[in-house]
């Protein structure tokens, strides 16, 4: 079975400039979520999906962040303008379930702002 | 955001030592409890999923114990072997809904 992916592995961008990251989740995976690490921090949670609807975003930087889940299955996960700040490993993670089953890590993105 | 605590930050033994790191979380409302494993260049990776008091857990040479009531968790590695170098992640959640994780313990075995 595959695990979660996500992509690109990399990317450094200028400052102001857009960036996108992709997850894909394990299919049959309901909740979906986006942390970021920044460095030597634990993973900050971002945003949580229940299917296509997103029901925890309170720690998501309105302003410049943006995310979405079509159809309940990939997700997308946006920053514009990109600033310093924001570079950091962002985590796309799977569960079938609420909190009480393990959550699935893709590889994450490590992001690089210039 | 909950805060979780981690320690120690890191840790470095000889292969063949054995290690435990220590999890702190609020006590209060407590949902689940897990331990991952995130090796560099990989996805972190669960070891377990806790939900009730006193819960021990066991994986090959790799164990964890859990008291809610007083709000923490151990990890122990039983003679540590390289592969095990690693960050060792806790995540506590106080719902059913999010996990808050703590900084993490980097564990480094040298041969």
């Amino acid at each position: 079975e595959a695990g979660v992916v996500q992509s690109p592995r990399y990317k450094i961008i200028e400052k102001k400039q857009p960036v996108a990251f992709w997850c894909n989740p394990i299919s049959g995976h309901n909740t979906l979520y986006w942390y970021r690490q920044n460095l030597g921090q634990g993973p900050e949670l971002l945003i949580r999906y229940e299917n296509e609807e997103a029901v925890d975003d309170s720690q998501l930087p309105k302003d410049r962040f943006s995310a979405e889940r079509l159809k309940g299955v990939d997700s997308t996960l946006k920053i514009q303008p990109a600033e310093l700040g924001d570079s950091a490993v962002y985590l796309c993670a799977s569960s079938p379930r609420t909190v009480t089953t393990e959550a699935f890590f893709g590889q994450g993105t490590r992001l690089t702002v210039v | 955001i909950l805060n979780v605590e981690q320690s120690p930050q890191s840790l470095h033994v000889q292969e063949g030592d054995s290690t435990n790191f220590t999890c702190s979380f609020p006590s209060s409302n407590f949902y689940a409890l897990h331990w991952y494993r995130w090796e560099t260049a990989k996805s972190p990776e669960a070891l377990f999923v806790m939900t009730l008091n006193g819960d021990e857990k066991k994986k090959g040479r790799i164990s964890a114990t859990l008291n809610t009531k007083e709000g923490y968790s151990y990890l122990y590695i039983k003679g540590s072997q390289p592969e095990d170098s690693a960050t060792y992640l806790c995540a506590f959640a106080n719902s059913g809904y999010a996990l808050n994780f703590g900084k993490g313990t980097s564990l480094l075995v040298t041969p």
